[in-house]
């Protein structure tokens, strides 16, 4: 069985400072892992995925990833907040090819201050 | 290229009612998933259909159904609304290529209140 564990339902930030948003993942074989971002009345939007080449990820929007083995980790990173970057944040893990079912987090709202 | 679509936008039933939802597939997508997003929760993966067959399902009971047509558009259909069915239900279609990554691309959603 798959699972996600989100740490931290609600992040503050202030604008331009570093977001981090941490997810750890189960998972019996080894994962497909995604990053999500939800805005408010909207469906997913894709923001990265890691799918077995680089473990570093780079996404959409400045965002990037890290998958570590290790740590079973995919935290989600930023160098630079942006007020646009206030919205739901979910990791998924997929046990093949995406196109099987997604295990989602719980989710993690970011806010960002000014 | 015209992305996932869904309808309606929103919905209110009573609880014993039943409800159909409906989503268009990203075209050249052979594959739709049904996730429910509960407020406050990520989304929880109902069922899958790929070439108009059931291809893994949830945890939810027999009262959620679904079909998926030969134009790769897709229904939801739940009997017997709950109280709990209250959420946001998204759909996602992609293209399964065996040995190949496939990207789910989702749709905005409809949310249904049954009151």
């Amino acid at each position: 069985a798959q699972s996600v564990t989100q740490l931290g339902s609600h992040v503050s930030v202030s604008e331009g400072a570093l977001v981090l948003l941490r997810c750890n993942y189960s998972s019996s074989v080894p994962p497909y892992l995604f990053w999500y971002v939800q805005y408010p009345n909207q469906g997913l939007q894709l923001l990265l995925k890691y799918t077995s080449a680089a473990t570093l990820v780079k996404g959409i929007n400045g965002f990037e990833a890290e998958f570590k083995k290790s740590e079973t980790s995919f935290h989600l990173t930023k160098p630079s907040a942006h007020m646009s970057d206030a919205a739901e944040y979910f990791c998924a893990v997929s046990e093949w090819g995406g196109g099987n079912k997604l295990t989602f987090g719980t989710g993690t709202q970011l806010k960002v201050e000014l | 290229e015209t992305g996932v679509t869904q309808s309606p936008t929103h919905l209110i039933k009573t609880r014993g009612q039943q409800v159909t939802l409906r989503c268009s597939s990203q075209s050249g997508h052979n594959t739709v998933s049904w996730y429910q997003q509960a407020l406050g929760q990520g989304p929880q993966f109902i069922f899958q259909y790929y070439r108009e067959e059931e291809n893994g399902r949830g945890n939810f009971p027999p009262r959620f159904s679904g079909l998926q047509f030969p134009n790769y558009s897709s229904e939801l259909n739940v009997n017997a609304l709950e109280l709990d069915d209250s959420a946001l239900y998204l759909c996602a279609s992609s293209l399964v290529r065996e040995l190949d990554y496939n990207e789910q691309f989702f749709g905005p959603g409809t949310r249904l209140t049954v009151l």
